[in-house]
């Protein structure tokens, strides 16, 4: 069975630039995979900050970015802030309606 | 505005049976495929279950085929989860989401119910 793969934990200084990657246990991410990323600060629902690799949701600040790095998906987030601590999932797309979330990355800002 | 309102979430012995519901409202619920994702305490997302727009067709995480049932009805604007032969490990909050099938991605989580498997 696949399974998507996160680093489990990173560390950013406040105003730093930090890279959240998305990996599969075999092969590689691509675009068909639809790779999109979710912020979820304890006690709360998620919420949804890229979609298809790079695409903003609505209302997501532009420092969080999306790309791919190769064989990866990657989130990089830019001038960091104290509020971006949080974990951070990211999902892909395995075809056969079927989706598989990454483990998360617990990101912490000091 | 769209609401995803969760309901049906609570205690129950394994081996029971609980049935989740969601409230959609603020967007036409007969054109989005929606899903369920749970989330054990302390632990990561999961996704669980998808349907399609007219409830033609569901696929499921390999954890819980053959015990879980997703299904809407349109007429009310409601999803469903049936989950039958409960085991402590599908204790979770469970979060009913609208999926995005165009690009593939969750777009509107609600707030989660708690189902709580254990004797």
């Amino acid at each position: 069975q696949t399974v998507v793969t996160q680093e489990p934990s990173l560390s950013v200084s406040p105003g730093g630039t930090v890279t959240l990657t998305c990996g599969l246990s075999s092969g590689s991410v691509s675009t068909t995979n639809y790779p999109s990323w979710y912020q979820q600060t304890p006690g709360q629902a998620p919420r949804t900050l890229i979609h298809s690799t790079n695409t903003r949701s609505s209302g997501v600040p532009d420092r969080f970015s999306g790309s791919n790095l190769g064989n990866q998906a990657a989130l990089t987030i830019t001038g960091a802030q104290a509020d971006d601590e949080s974990d951070y999932y990211c999902v892909l797309y395995m075809g056969s309606g079927v989706s598989v979330f990454g483990g998360g990355t617990k990101l912490t800002v000091l | 505005e769209v609401q995803l309102v969760e309901s049906g979430g609570g205690l129950v012995q394994p081996g029971g049976s609980l049935r989740l519901s969601c409230a959609a409202s603020g967007f036409s619920f007969n054109s989005y495929w929606m899903d369920w994702v749970r989330q054990a305490p302390g632990k990561g997302l999961v996704w669980v279950s998808r349907i399609n727009s007219d409830g033609s067709s569901s696929t499921y995480a390999d954890s819980v085929k053959g015990r879980f049932t997703i299904s809407r009805d349109n007429a009310k604007n409601t999803l469903y989860l049936q989950m039958n032969s409960l085991r402590a490990e599908d204790t979770a909050l469970y979060y009913c989401v609208r999926y995005n099938w165009n690009s593939d991605y969750f777009d509107y989580w609600g707030q989660g119910t708690l189902v709580t498997v254990s004797s």
